[in-house]
């Protein structure tokens, strides 16, 4: 079974404080995503990473940045956290790209709280 | 405006009664088109994926179907069951690494 793990299913954070939310895949899996989920909403793309050191934006990045130094682990990082970064966090894995087919893998989510 | 539309947003059922739920997307072209299934508190599962030349998939009780001329697809589960409570997800894929997802439909299965 592919596993993806987040290493927190809850976080509270202050106002300004730099987070860090990672994510490991026990797959081998090329690529890996970070989503938001917030209710009324559909999952939207923030970052994806098709391989090690690399990185591409998604469609509400700004905030947000990333690190990929192992195939395995994919990090996101709230340089400065503010309320309006209260969500679900998920991440995902897939062996190759997702208009082939490949299925996506998520981990069960973080939930951050921006106080 | 989103390009990929779940309804209703909402439904509850009587355990061992069908429902469907629709999506309607205006994605296009598209590669793929998946459902995804969201128990609380967990991260999606894939219960089927569609190319365009597909009519039906169907993954044991979950039947999905999809006409690529309307840009309509529905998720048909057959004799619900409690544990088919969560909520799910209509999710779109362009010609590109890319994935457009609906805001999902909460299906609540009661005894």
């Amino acid at each position: 079974d592919v596993k993806v793990t987040q290493s927190s299913r809850y976080l509270v954070k202050r106002t300004g404080e730099k987070v860090f939310l990672e994510c490991v895949q026990d797959m081998d899996h090329e690529n890996m995503f970070w989503y938001r989920q917030d209710p009324g909403l559909g999952l939207r793309l923030i970052y994806f990473s098709y391989d090690v050191k690399m990185k591409e934006k998604g469609d509400i990045p700004e905030g947000y940045s990333v690190s990929r130094e192992k195939k395995e682990r994919f990090s996101l990082i709230l340089e400065s956290a503010s309320t309006n970064q209260t969500s679900m966090y998920l991440c995902a894995s897939s062996l190759g790209l997702v208009l082939a087919k490949n299925i996506q893998y998520f981990g069960a989510g973080t939930r951050l709280s921006v106080l | 405006k989103n390009q990929v539309e779940q309804s209703p947003q909402s439904l509850i059922i009587l355990e061992g009664k069908n429902c469907t739920l629709q999506c309607n997307y205006t994605v296009s072209p598209f590669s793929n088109l998946r459902w995804y299934k969201q128990d609380t508190g967990r991260g999606p599962v894939s219960l089927t994926i569609m190319t365009f030349s597909e009519n039906t998939k169907s993954n044991g009780r979950y039947t999905a179907t999809l006409d690529a001329d309307t840009k309509q697809s529905s998720l048909h589960i057959t004799a619900s069951q409690l544990s088919d409570s969560a909520s799910y997800i209509c999710v779109v894929s362009p010609y590109n690494n890319d994935m457009r997802f609906g805001a999902g439909t909460r299906l609540t299965v009661k005894p």
